[in-house]
């Protein structure tokens, strides 16, 4: 059972550059999220999406795009990189079962830098 | 904005010895969690606690949850150097369902 899973795990990005992180979880859960983590700031929320075909805006969304065509797969994408998109970029999923939410799971992370 | 904020930012303790750290925050919710992140790794669940929940136990971990003062404590008895690590609260707000929303952190040394 992987959970969830990230890739790549490194990637180093030249300013003005696109690229699309990869997420995948294989445990059926329907709502699936991305975070941005900076030193000495807790994880904040880019995208969410609470089942295929559905997707929200969290706190940070700006210069990042999503979609979600399968239960499985929640890719994150940068439209055009920046230096303050350095980041390292977490995916989670969890049950989504509204008062009663249960823990979320997270992937190992993709550790980003914009030069 | 971030809805939790931790306390203490670090705490640096030996092996053997409890672990405290304090979660206040804003709004009202419908759990709060409970994660450990070791270094450059992703962070791991540790406790659920709902909000018609007072206190929660797993294994050395003890979880309390005042809803009126809107706070929660982690307790970790017996620290190993195993407990080495950032551990963070999470709030699951009753107006946007499953938006985590997580503080700082608390960075926690467990020295041998």
């Amino acid at each position: 059972n992987a959970g969830v899973t990230q890739t790549p795990k490194f990637q180093v990005l030249k300013t003005g550059q696109s690229m699309t992180l990869q997420c995948a979880q294989d445990m059926n859960h329907e709502y699936m999220s991305w975070y941005r983590q900076d030193p000495g700031m807790g994880l904040r929320l880019i995208h969410y999406s609470v089942g295929a075909g559905i997707t929200d805006q969290g706190e940070v969304p700006n210069g990042y795009n999503v979609s979600r065509s399968t239960t499985e797969d929640f890719p994150l994408r940068l439209l055009s990189a920046a230096p303050s998109q350095t980041s390292v970029y977490f995916c989670a999923s969890s049950l989504f079962r509204g008062p009663l939410n249960t823990e979320a799971f997270f992937g190992q992370g993709t550790r980003l830098t914009v030069v | 904005s971030q809805q939790g904020e931790e306390d203490p930012q670090a705490l640096s303790i030996q092996e053997g010895e409890n672990a405290t750290m304090n979660c206040s925050y804003k709004t009202s919710i419908n759990n709060l969690q409970w994660y450990r992140q070791n270094s450059g790794r992703g962070l791991v669940h540790l406790i659920l606690i709902r909000s018609n929940e007072r206190e929660k136990h797993s294994g050395r971990l003890r979880v309390t949850l005042d809803t009126s003062k809107k706070s929660s404590s982690l307790l970790i008895t017996a620290s190993r150097a195993a407990d080495t690590a950032s551990y963070f609260c999470a709030t699951d707000a009753s107006d946007s369902w499953g938006k985590l929303q997580f503080g700082a952190g608390t960075q926690v040394v467990v020295t041998p």
